[in-house]
């Protein structure tokens, strides 16, 4: 394992529903990051934290807000989604913003329906 | 920004025989190439990677190699074998933590 844990790891949802995911890192790092994962496509940066300040909103829709109460913590809060918003939802965390190497945890798939 | 294009898209491999994958990308600034392999159910995992000072990289059975004068660079793998089969992606930076990613090989050895 990564040291990387995510919950849900399924979550299937209606578009008037609101949830959220959960992130947990085990690495003591201080940078953490929100990808999506989309079939046949390659991974989309959404959201830097560093030292729990967002650092990179990578023109993200404000359906998906995210949260970050401490460096070991992240959230993504999902409102009034959309189906093409159905994909695989990657945490990762790095040592420093200026580390490299990234530590993914296994996603959580999410349905729109 | 930075765009990266991976190929093929999928390739299949006789156990044993070595597997290729090959990227390129646009911008001659980045200066860091690393490549995350992800199994079934996982996400991705660094298995090797490469910076701008350096033209190849040798870690066991996977080596990557780079040309910054073409801008591509490439992932082998020698002597597959049936766990190396997995979504390889490629990857490229020009700072320190935004990578920008190629769309992956589903890369299947036979047995």
């Amino acid at each position: 394992e990564t040291g990387v844990t995510q919950t849900p790891r399924h979550l299937v949802m209606g578009m008037t529903n609101k949830k959220s995911l959960k992130c947990e890192q085990h690495l003591g790092h201080n940078a953490m990051y929100w990808y999506k994962q989309s079939a046949k496509k390659p991974l989309e940066l959404m959201f830097v934290y560093s030292l729990e300040e967002r650092v990179e909103n990578n023109s993200v829709p404000s359906r998906f807000s995210p949260e970050c109460p401490n460096s070991s913590h992240l959230f993504l809060h999902l409102h009034t989604l959309q189906p093409e918003d159905s994909a695989l939802y990657l945490c990762a965390s790095s040592q420093f913003l200026a580390s490299y190497e990234q530590y993914f945890g296994p996603g959580t798939r999410l349905t729109v329906t | 920004g930075e765009n990266v294009e991976q190929h093929p898209s999928t390739l299949s491999v006789q156990e044993g025989d070595s597997a290729v994958i090959k990227c390129t990308y646009s911008d001659s600034a980045s200066n860091y190439f690393p490549w995350y392999k992800q199994e079934l159910g996982k996400g991705p995992q660094l298995i090797i990677d490469i910076r701008s000072n350096v033209g190849e990289k040798k870690d066991q059975r996977i080596a990557v190699t780079l040309n910054k004068t073409a801008k591509h660079f490439s992932l082998h793998i020698t002597e597959t074998q049936p766990e190396d089969s997995a979504v390889y992606f490629c990857a490229a930076s020009m700072n320190d933590y935004k990578l920008s990613f190629g769309a992956g090989t589903t890369v299947t050895v036979r047995a």
